[in-house]
């Protein structure tokens, strides 16, 4: 499986965009990229997925360059309630669900 | 949906007791998993199951810990005896069809596990 690399922490305000890259420089040619968020006390939700270029949902977007050996999740104005850790996972269908130590985010007022 | 469900919220045992969690999955996932997360160890993988079949249990730390599905609604997760080192968040996630596109997990509220 990839191996994927994402800051440990960001601080951000709120209102602010924010944006966390993931790096996975040895992704393979059926690898797909994987987000999910997880808040305190809850299991982790799924934000958004992709293989390439960019995806949008009502919630994020994922933007995966022509070499895919990075991605970034871009979280638009974001408030307090998106204070959570956001992790980047990188596998084939059937292997896309072993997490790393994921990003923690903090939206400050 | 009530989505993933895992009973009991919390529990507290001591050191040696025999601790048994549960989890139904989302009616038609036909994947199940457990996780354990710690904040040393992060969200560990600890067992998957196909078809209520288990696929890898590479994740399960020793024979202490045990894991069946006797079907497609119903998991337990046991531990057998417990230790203090066994405090941890268990989670479980169920999925539809990991072979295709867009097959994301949903997981349960977890399990909070403390052995005194």
């Amino acid at each position: 499986l990839a191996k994927t690399t994402q800051p440990i922490s960001m601080d951000s305000y709120e209102g602010q965009e924010v944006n966390i890259t993931c790096s996975h420089n040895n992704i393979a040619t059926n690898d797909y990229i994987t987000w999910y968020q997880q808040f305190p006390s809850q299991g982790p939700r799924f934000i958004i997925q992709g293989y390439k270029t960019k995806v949008t949902n009502e919630v994020a977007s994922l933007f995966i360059p022509a070499d895919r050996k990075s991605s970034t999740l871009s979280l638009p104005r974001v408030s307090l309630s998106d204070t959570a850790v956001y992790y980047c996972l990188v596998g084939p269908y059937g292997q896309n669900f072993v997490f790393g130590p994921g990003t923690r985010l903090s939206v400050l007022p | 949906d009530a989505g993933v469900i895992q009973s009991p919220r919390h529990e507290v045992t001591e050191m040696g007791q025999e601790v048994t969690l549960r989890c139904k999955p989302i009616s038609g996932h036909d994947y199940l998993f457990w996780y354990r997360q710690t904040m040393m160890r992060g969200l560990e993988l600890l067992i998957y199951f196909n078809n209520n079949v288990p696929i890898d249990d590479s994740g399960m730390p020793e024979d202490r810990f045990s894991a069946k599905m006797p079907n497609a609604s119903f998991s337990t997760l046991k531990i057998q005896p417990s230790e203090p080192r066994d405090s941890a968040v268990y989670f479980c996630a169920s999925s539809f069809g990991q072979g295709t596109y867009n097959s994301p997990l949903h997981f349960g509220n977890g399990t909070r596990l403390t052995v005194t």
